[in-house]
Formats: structure tokens, C-alpha cells, sequence
């Protein structure tokens, strides 16, 4: 099966320091990647969509000059979270976008980065 | 703006015992996802449901999905403990070409020894 892959796992850093996050399919090509942001005991929020190539997509109310989203090839997408303070805290998910098979699910899942900012 | 919620949003549910958890979506999808996260993790892909009427099994988890009345079901049947987790739905409008999920709220479920 596809393959998602993030690094680092976790991460603590201090307030005002800036984090990246990288984004890897393992064993196929992502033109598209989506990056969600999930507070303790909440659902997944969609933060932006990353297009290989070209500009993110960012959701409402969320910062694209907080959130920096590099799209730099096919199998690789980094979240910068610049400028980190205690409210960025969260657990950041990334998936790739499969669309070839509809029978199956079109995203793949990475195993999350868990961000802590003191 | 697209809403999808899940109830119940917690379940605590005896060993043996059936249930079901509530998607519903406030806007036209034909496909909707399942999935498990345990605590700390990702998730896990649990059921693609890609049509009205679609229903698919596995071991003590049935999903099924109405588009019609834009709503999906997740049976637990005889749960067991392992089935302790948080399940989330997700829907996939079409939008601009792009195949962005959208989850609903979740449903924490602890199944009691």
C-alpha cells in the first residue's frame, strides 16, 4: 500500500523559534498534499492544500505567512511553522493524494508530528 | 459552509453490546471515508464508501451510506475492548477538481471490559 511518511515525529521547541515539518510518499507521486492541524480531543481541521509546483491553498482563517508550504517535487511537501508560539501546539497530520484507484481512498495518511512550543 | 457531524460524540458501551454512530453531511458527496485513530496516532483507513446504498463489513464494523439523506452509519457489533479507539467520517466534495477531506467531529468510544 502507499506509503506516508513524516519526520520529525516530534518536536519541542522554544517560542518564537521556527519549526519545518517534512512530507514524504514513500512509493508514488503526489501532485497534491493536504496538511491538517489537530488540537488534543478535536477532529482534523484542513490547514492548506500543497500543489507540487505552485502556489498552497490556504483555508480560511488560517496564516500563509505563519504556515509556510513548499511544494518542491512530487514526493515531498514541508510545513514551516514560523515564529512558533504555545498556541501553535498541536499534532500536525499530512496526507498525499492518490487519485489513480477511486475505488480505494484517494489520501494517505502520515503518522503526524507532534509540536510542542514552551 | 460544509458541516459534517458525528454523533454521539462519546460512547462508553459494555463488552457484547451493538451500536451505531451517526455521520451526517450538509452537503452533496457521493463518497464518504471511516477511519480509527488511536490515541497518539494517525489514522487508519477503515471503509471507502463510494455510492448510495454502498455497504461494506469488516470483522465487527459495518458502515453503510444513504447520499440521499446525506448520512452514514457505523455499526459496532459485539464490541470488544480493542475497539477502544476514536472513529472519524469524511466526506470529499468535489471542489474545484480538488479531493479535500472534510471530518466530522468524532466519536471517542471506550468499550468496557
Amino acid at each position: 500500500g502507499a506509503v506516508v511518511s513524516q519526520h520529525p515525529s516530534r518536536v519541542i521547541c522554544k517560542s518564537g523559534t521556527s519549526v519545518k515539518i517534512e512530507c514524504r510518499s514513500l512509493d508514488f507521486q503526489a501532485t497534491t498534499m493536504f496538511w491538517y492541524r489537530q488540537f488534543p480531543k478535536q477532529s482534523l481541521m484542513l490547514m492548506a492544500t500543497s500543489n507540487e509546483g505552485s502556489k498552497a491553498t490556504y483555508e480560511q482563517g488560517v496564516e500563509k505567512d505563519k504556515f509556510l508550504i513548499n511544494h518542491a517535487s512530487l514526493t515531498l511537501s514541508t510545513l514551516t511553522v514560523t515564529s512558533a508560539h504555545p498556541e501553535d501546539s498541536s499534532f500536525y497530520i499530512c496526507s498525499a493524494d492518490r487519485p489513480h484507484d477511486r475505488s480505494t481512498d484517494t489520501q494517505y495518511f502520515g503518522p503526524g508530528t507532534r509540536l510542542t512550543v514552551l | 459552509e460544509l458541516k459534517v457531524e458525528q454523533n454521539p460524540l462519546f460512547l462508553s458501551m459494555q463488552e457484547g453490546k451493538n451500536y451505531t454512530i451517526y455521520c451526517n453531511y450538509s452537503t452533496t458527496s457521493d463518497r464518504l471515508y471511516w477511519y480509527r485513530q488511536d490515541p497518539g496516532k494517525s489514522l487508519e483507513s477503515l471503509f471507502v464508501l463510494l455510492s448510495n446504498g454502498a455497504v461494506k463489513q469488516e470483522g465487527r464494523l459495518m458502515a453503510s451510506l444513504d447520499t440521499k439523506a446525506r448520512l452514514s452509519t457505523l455499526h459496532i457489533t459485539a464490541a470488544v475492548h480493542d475497539l477502544s479507539a476514536t472513529y472519524f467520517c469524511a466526506v470529499d466534495p468535489p471542489t474545484s477538481g480538488t479531493y479535500k477531506y472534510i471530518f466530522g467531529t468524532g466519536t471517542r468510544l471506550k468499550v468496557l471490559a
